[in-house]
């Protein structure tokens, strides 16, 4: 079984600011990772994901992640934000041998960027 | 962009009603899943399915109940709606079972007094 915990509910920052939203899993085996973005009254869209390779991520909108093995972290960043970029963000993992590899979603985190 | 469809966006019943949302996908997508988000935003599964005539529980135990007839439609049913199941319901599908990368539709509110 595997968990998701982003370690921060709310992150208000200022407009052009840089942002690092925190996620960290637990899993017994070789994962695949995933941040997604919901924008108010819509569904989830695919920001990035962390398949193999590379450890440094970039996905739309400006948005990377790091895939530390060691620390078991996938931290979002973006180094400038814009009033756009007000939404919830979601860490995700799926087990890359489970048949159907599900996944779990992490708490989220509401990132509220001011003018 | 994902071609995947719920119906309806925003539901306010009764109790005791019975109602169904739908999720329709263009995408030829095998396996579809059924999230709840609770107004605290945190996602649970609640049911999937990996094709035609498939169903499975998912990890958060539901009053509802799902089926998949045909592969582009995974409906989800409710026989008597409570103000406990007021929540959002997200639908998802995805086709490339290696990776599990989900494409969502735009979900559906649901608040039963």
């Amino acid at each position: 079984a595997q968990s998701v915990t982003q370690l921060d509910s709310q992150v208000p920052v200022f407009e052009e600011a840089p942002v690092e939203l925190r996620c960290n899993y637990s899993s017994s085996v070789s994962v695949y990772l995933f941040w997604y973005v919901q924008y108010p009254n819509q569904g989830l869209q695919l920001l990035l994901k962390y398949l193999s390779g590379s450890t440094l991520v970039k996905g739309i909108n400006g948005f990377e992640a790091e895939f530390n093995k060691s620390q078991t972290s996938f931290h979002l960043r973006k180094p400038s934000v814009h009033i756009s970029d007000t939404a919830e963000y979601f860490c995700a993992v799926s087990d890359r041998q489970a048949a159907g590899n599900k996944l779990t979603f992490g708490g989220g985190t509401r990132v509220l960027v001011k003018p | 962009e994902a071609d995947i469809y719920q119906t309806p966006r925003y539901l306010v019943i009764g109790t005791g009603k019975k109602i169904t949302l739908e999720c329709s996908q263009t995408m030829g997508h095998d396996k579809m899943y059924w999230y709840q988000q609770d107004p605290g935003m945190e996602l649970h599964l609640i049911h999937y399915s990996y094709g035609v005539n498939s169903t499975e529980k998912g990890d958060l135990s539901s009053e509802s109940t799902v089926s998949r007839i045909r592969t582009e439609h995974f409906p989800l049913t409710l026989e008597s709606a409570r103000p406990s199941h007021t929540s959002q319901y997200l639908c998802a599908s995805r086709q490339d079972w290696d990776t599990g990368e989900l494409f969502f539709g735009e979900g559906s509110r649901l608040t039963v007094l």
